[in-house]
């Protein structure tokens, strides 16, 4: 069965600098790939998705996300952190409507 | 246009009971799904259904039911509430299989 791995659990970062989440996934083809991001209470909401092409995307919020075939990664970067950005981050697998999510990365935020 | 909207918010059941959860969407979105999200352990898929009158089982839908009778509803039906049935419940739904837009959740607690 696919899965998503997030090996952090929790990233601090001071704001104003960079940020890169990682994410591996576990599947023979390429499935879909997404960023989601969940502030407290909330719901989830859509950063970024990969499907095909240009394997570096653009997202919301200044977020961009890399693809790599080879390592099986879709990692999470932001080059400048701001405080609003502390948040829950989720990356996720979509292969044939089976929506795999991994268990998630605490962004937290220092003045 | 509300989006994606769950009823109720918050409920308490005692192990035994039953219950349903609405979910609705005012998008015409032809995708819904159900999730579960738990500490550690991201969001698990229930059920989806790929448009009325469909539904498909998830990664862990042992314990649920769905009913899909109308475009713009997606029930979630518990039949005998069990204590580790208690998590927050997530409704998605969207246009294609890799594009999904999240409700605000509905906490359930089972004693």
């Amino acid at each position: 069965a696919q899965s998503v791995t997030q090996p952090d659990i929790h990233i601090t970062v001071s704001e104003g600098a960079s940020l890169e989440l990682r994410c591996n996934y576990s599947y023979g083809a390429t499935p879909y790939l997404f960023w989601y991001v969940q502030s407290p209470g909330q719901g989830l909401q859509l950063l970024l998705k990969y499907f095909s092409g240009d394997t570096l995307v653009q997202g919301i919020k200044g977020f961009e996300a890399e693809f790599k075939r080879s390592q099986s990664s879709f990692n999470l970067r932001k080059p400048s952190v701001h405080w609003s950005d502390a948040a829950e981050y989720f990356c996720a697998v979509n292969n044939n409507n089976d929506m795999r999510f991994g268990a998630g990365t605490r962004l937290t935020v220092k003045p | 246009n509300a989006g994606v909207t769950q009823t109720p918010k918050f409920r308490v059941l005692k192990t035994g009971q039953s219950m349903t959860l609405l979910c609705a969407q005012d998008m015409n979105h032809e995708y819904m799904y159900w999730y579960r999200q738990d500490p550690g352990m991201g969001l698990r898929l229930i059920h989806y259904s790929v448009g009325e009158g469909t539904t498909a089982k998830g990664e862990v839908p042992d314990g649920y039911n769905v009913s899909r009778l109308k475009k713009q509803n997606f029930l979630l039906g518990l039949e005998s509430a069990a204590p580790s049935q208690t998590s927050v419940y997530f409704c998605a739904s969207g246009l294609a299989v890799y594009e999904q837009y999240f409700g605000p959740g509905t906490r359930l607690t089972v004693t």
